[in-house]
């Protein structure tokens, strides 16, 4: 099983630019979660979803969008980046036993 | 709503020695308890978790933790240190009925050889 895939692993955008992360999962998890890692301030919640089709706001969602149009795929949205947008995002996917992550993508905004 | 302090930022510990990496948690409810690690450059991986049963659970590498449910605490400890424990631990709390954790801020720990 390849668990929580994520692309890119790197990634430099331009003030302005957008773009989508992409996460797959083949576990047929229902729950599936956008985290950002910042240095010293752990995992924040961007967005998350309970199922195809649902979504739903987490603590730092503003300037990020998400989709769920299916239970493996759950991509973020970069519509107009910004420097604060820096970070390395992760996805995850979850069953009641805990979550399995994917291995990151380490976005640069300039 | 749940809330997890992990007080200890970074701790430095001598190779072969003990280490506890402290957590503490808050819920108005019952909880379920996780610490993962996260090496240099990679995800986090599940060490151990407390979902039900004995209040000590050991996890991968040696580590083990114990569920205090009057302190409100999921320490975790490893009686002997290698370099490769080097690397960041977070600790994670979920109420029952509920996938989704709430993570502390996480704890470096670095091996001095």
């Amino acid at each position: 099983n390849a668990g929580v895939t994520q692309t890119p692993k790197f990634r430099i955008l331009k003030i302005g630019q957008s773009m989508t992360l992409q996460c797959t999962q083949d576990m047929n998890h229902n729950y599936m979660y956008w985290y950002r890692q910042d240095p010293g301030m752990g995992l924040k919640l961007i967005y998350y979803s309970v199922g195809a089709g649902i979504t739903d706001k987490g603590e730092v969602p503003n300037g990020y969008n998400v989709s769920r149009s299916t239970t493996e795929d759950f991509p973020l949205r970069l519509e107009l980046a910004a420097p604060s947008q820096t970070s390395v995002y992760f996805c995850a996917s979850s069953t009641q036993e805990g979550y399995t992550f994917g291995s990151g993508t380490r976005l640069t905004v300039v | 709503a749940q809330s997890v302090t992990q007080l200890d930022s970074q701790v430095p510990v001598f190779e072969e020695a003990p280490v506890e990496l402290r957590c503490n948690y808050s819920s108005s409810v019952s909880v379920y308890l996780f610490w993962y690690v996260q090496y240099p450059n990679q995800g986090l991986q599940l060490l151990l978790k407390y979902l039900s049963g004995s209040t000590l659970v050991k996890g991968i590498n040696g580590f083990e933790a114990e569920f205090n449910k009057s302190q409100t605490s999921f320490h975790l400890r490893k009686p002997s240190v290698h370099i490769s424990d080097t690397a960041e631990y977070f600790c994670a709390v979920r109420a029952l009925g509920n996938e989704k954790l709430t993570f502390g801020t996480g704890t470096r720990l670095t091996i001095i050889p």
